[in-house]
């Protein structure tokens, strides 16, 4: 079974730039998270799907950050401008079991702006 | 803002020592999770106890939960370099829908 896909690893930008990041779940997983983690910090919640529906998107900046999933499956996070503070890892994470909220992790996109 | 607050935040034994790691938490759960991450990776799940169970074991994994205190730690028997990583704790709190909140980690460092 394939895990979590994200792309890309890695993103150096300068700051008012455009970014995104892509992210293909685990098929079936019809939940879908986005993480930011800090250097030294746990991750922290960004947005959650269910299916195609934003149900969780209050920690999510929306004067610059804006992510969609089509079709209930791929997702799309996007930060326009980037600013400085927003160099982090963005985890993309993934959950079948609605039950536990066991989650399935990518490798992250590490962004630095610049 | 987090709710899990991980002790210690930096832990370094020999192989073939246990480490313990403790996490502390403020609202009611209905889970807590321990996941592990290697420098450069993912979060990896590594065991889940429900707010009705007080210990569970996976292979070389022991998890405890005090619900009285809200706390629980996670014991890592006869550590290997292997185990390397930051590990953090996630609450599935009751008042959240279903979002795990993470704490800020334990980096354990194993040395051969």
């Amino acid at each position: 079974e394939a895990g979590v896909v994200q792309s890309p690893r890695y993103k150096i930008i300068e700051k008012k730039q455009p970014v995104a990041f892509w992210c293909n779940p685990i098929s079936g997983h019809n939940t879908l998270y986005w993480y930011r983690q800090n250097l030294g910090q746990g991750p922290e919640l960004l947005i959650r799907y269910e299916n195609e529906e934003a149900v969780d998107d209050s920690q999510l900046p929306k004067d610059r950050f804006s992510a969609e999933r089509l079709k209930g499956v791929d997702s799309t996070l996007k930060i326009q401008p980037a600013e400085l503070g927003d160099s982090a890892v963005y985890l993309c994470a993934s959950s079948l079991d609605r039950r536990t909220n066991e989650q399935y992790f990518g490798p992250g996109t590490r962004l630095t702006v610049t | 803002s987090q709710q899990g607050e991980e002790d210690p935040q930096a832990l370094s034994i020999q192989e073939g020592e246990n480490a313990t790691m403790n996490c502390s938490y403020k609202t009611s759960i209905n889970n807590l999770q321990w996941y592990r991450q290697n420098s450069g990776r993912g979060l990896v799940h590594l065991i889940l106890i429900r707010s009705n169970e007080r210990e569970k074991h996976s292979g070389r994994l022991r998890v405890t939960l005090d619900t009285s205190k809200k706390s629980s730690s996670l014991l890592i028997t006869a550590s290997r370099a292997a185990d390397t990583a930051s590990y953090f704790c996630a609450t599935d709190a009751s008042n959240q829908g279903g979002k795990l909140i993470f704490g800020q980690g334990t980096e354990l460092s194993v040395k051969p």
